[in-house]
This record gives structure tokens, C-alpha cells and sequence, in this order.
């Protein structure tokens, strides 16, 4: 049973416009949630993230956004860069014992046209 | 400045053969973990490590075993290699508790079980 979900496989764009990444999650104990950014032959690298106290959280372009009710996250980038261009996974986690594992998604790949 | 280091970086197997990626982090950081990336299948936890002593198994715990070493090693041992196992490996530590909880994630081992 997935408990986050990125429905979307892949996403393309135009350079200048927004992009807009999607996220589910199922469980409920969730309290903190993150975005990563991926390029190929390299690791994961942190890019945002957003506490289950706020709604919103914003760093330059980037903005993620929170809807509790719906258990559902968004990541938005304004405006798209070529350079954005990655596969972005969403990551969730719960304290437990004293660790926070994060669960993710299957990652959407973006593709930012110039 | 070097983060999560994992080696090798590549490795072919045969079935049956065994072997150890290593991983090292200089952060001082208490969690550390074990990811695989398959295609299509997003980010799966192996096994983690809450501090130096502990480890408990994640989603996809079966066919290896981990060493939490020290603070700084966290090693993932496959005894048998099946071709099952072909995937990416990460290694990621962080600091539980923090506010910004975000892993860090090393470059990857690339392992191909033929």
C-alpha cells in the first residue's frame, strides 16, 4: 500500500511558466513533508520542505503547499527554468522511536522547455 | 566538505557472489539510511539506523543485512546477489528532531546481479 503518491509521472512546460508537482499521502501521522530533487547519476538533494503546522512555505521560486483535509501537497516553481529540469520526489515522515524515516513517492519527471 | 560518501560506485555481480557498499558520513549525523531506487518504483527504504547500536528494517528489508559500525558507517551487506537486486542504492543520513529534518543522500552504488 503506497502511502505517498505521485500521480503523475511526468510533467512538461514551457521556460517562464509554472510548474506544478503533486502530491498524495494516506497516513494520517504524517507530520512532516518534503521535496527532492533528483538529476540523473547523482543523488537526491533536499530542495523544500513544509511542516504539518503550516500550510504554506516558500524559498524564492519555489513554494509548497499543504492541504491537511485533502492529505494532499504541491510543489510550485515560478518561473521554470530549463535547469529545473529533474525527476522531483515528494517525501513524507513520522517520528518513530526516535527516527524520522521518509517515505516517498515514485518521483515525477519534469521537463522545462526552453 | 564531503557529506554521505558511498563506494563503489558501480558493481557487477554474478548470482550468489556477495558483497558490502559502504557508506560514511561526516556530519555527525545519528540516522542513517539505506534506500534503493528501481525504475518506476520511487525511493524504498531497506533498513535504517536510529543511532550507533540500532538498526531495524524498512520496506524492503529481505536478501541483506547492515552494519551500523560507528556514527560515521552505516554498511549494507548482500549475502547472496539475485538478479532481483539489480537497482541504485543510496545511502542518506540526518539528525532526527531537528525542525528541518531533511536527509542527506550520498551519489549512489549502481549494482547490476547478472
Amino acid at each position: 500500500d503506497q502511502q505517498v503518491k505521485q500521480n503523475s509521472p511526468s510533467l512538461s512546460v514551457q521556460e517562464g511558466r509554472i510548474s506544478i508537482l503533486n502530491c498524495d499521502y494516506t497516513n494520517s501521522m504524517f507530520d512532516y513533508f518534503l521535496w527532492y530533487k533528483k538529476y540523473p547519476a547523482e543523488g537526491p538533494t533536499f530542495l523544500i520542505s513544509i511542516s504539518s503546522i503550516k500550510d504554506k512555505n516558500e524559498d524564492g521560486r519555489f513554494t509548497v503547499f499543504l492541504n491537511k483535509s485533502a492529505k494532499h501537497l504541491s510543489l510550485h516553481i515560478v518561473p521554470s527554468q530549463p535547469g529545473d529540469s529533474a525527476v522531483y520526489f515528494c517525501a513524507a515522515s513520522a517520528a518513530e522511536g526516535g527516527s524520522e524515516k521518509l517515505v516517498f513517492g515514485k518521483g515525477t519527471k519534469l521537463t522545462v522547455n526552453p | 566538505n564531503a557529506g554521505v560518501t558511498q563506494t563503489p560506485k558501480f558493481q557487477v555481480l554474478k548470482t550468489g557472489q556477495s558483497m558490502t557498499l559502504q557508506c560514511a558520513q561526516d556530519m555527525n549525523h545519528n540516522s542513517m539510511y539505506w534506500y534503493r531506487q528501481d525504475p518506476g518504483m520511487g525511493l524504498r527504504l531497506i533498513y535504517y539506523s536510529a543511532s550507533e547500536g540500532t538498526t531495524d528494517k524498512g520496506e524492503v528489508p529481505n536478501g541483506y543485512n547492515v552494519s551500523r559500525l560507528n556514527k560515521r558507517e552505516f554498511s549494507l551487506r548482500l549475502e547472496s546477489a539475485a538478479p532481483s537486486q539489480t537497482s541504485v542504492y543510496f545511502c542518506a543520513s540526518s539528525v532526527p528532531g531537528q525542525p528541518n529534518t531533511e536527509a542527506f543522500f550520498g551519489q549512489g552504488t549502481r549494482l547490476t546481479v547478472v
